[in-house]
């Protein structure tokens, strides 16, 4: 089945400093690729859309220039929390598909923490 | 409009007794839907979807559910749970071509010994 690979699964910074989170589709190619946010107990909030060899497409309130998204290849999206702070803390989550239609495959989820 | 509510944000039973999850949604188009599991700290599994075949779907770890369009219904069933079911579950809506999943609130489902 397809995979999805996130990393890494757990990070902690301190504040002011920034942290990337790379997800990676590991047996399938992947134009479009999605991350959340999910606070506990809570479902997942869509952030952003990342599509290969474009500029995402950010979901309103979601700061572009704190969120910075890279998909950078067919297999890679990166997510760059920067000048992290501690409301930034959260569990993030990142999904791909094959093509519309096509059930979502997620990563694990990375759980940051900004202390 | 697009959407899905899950209709219970927290089910409990006993293991080895039914499990059912329910799901409702409403959609301008012809909706894929999916059920996926969430376990603590770990992303999301796919149990099952619905893509406008078969209205019954098979799923994996026993689960299955059934698509009633004139109900707007997808909800998840199990014969049997297990400890294991214990988690999180998700019923997604995907209901037009290159539109955003729609992620229902979530249901918890905790499963007693």
């Amino acid at each position: 089945g397809a995979v999805v690979s996130q990393h890494p699964s757990r990070v902690i910074c301190k504040s002011g400093t920034s942290v990337k989170i790379e997800c990676r589709s590991l047996d399938f190619q992947a134009t479009t690729m999605f991350w959340y946010r999910q606070f506990p107990k809570q479902s997942l909030m869509l952030m952003a859309t990342s599509n290969e060899g474009s500029k995402a497409t950010y979901e309103q309130g979601v700061e572009k220039d704190k969120f910075l998204i890279n998909h950078a290849s067919l297999t890679l999206s990166t997510l760059t929390v920067t000048s992290a702070h501690p409301e930034d803390s959260s569990f993030y989550i990142c999904s791909a598909r094959r093509a519309d239609y096509s059930p979502l495959h997620f990563g694990n989820g990375t759980r940051l923490t900004v202390t | 409009a697009q959407s899905v509510t899950q209709l219970d944000s927290h089910v409990s039973v006993s293991e080895g007794t039914p499990v059912l999850l329910r799901c409702n949604y409403s959609s301008s188009y012809s909706p894929s839907l999916f059920w996926y599991v969430q376990h603590p700290n770990k992303g999301l599994q796919l149990l099952l979807k619905y893509t406008s075949a078969a209205t019954l779907v098979k799923g994996i770890n026993g689960f299955e559910a059934e698509f009633k369009k004139s109900e707007t219904s997808f909800h998840l069933t199990k014969p049997s749970a297990h400890m294991s079911d214990a988690a999180e579950y998700f019923c997604v809506l995907n209901g037009r071509q290159g539109g955003k999943l729609i992620f229902g609130q979530g249901t918890e489902l905790s499963v007693k010994p």
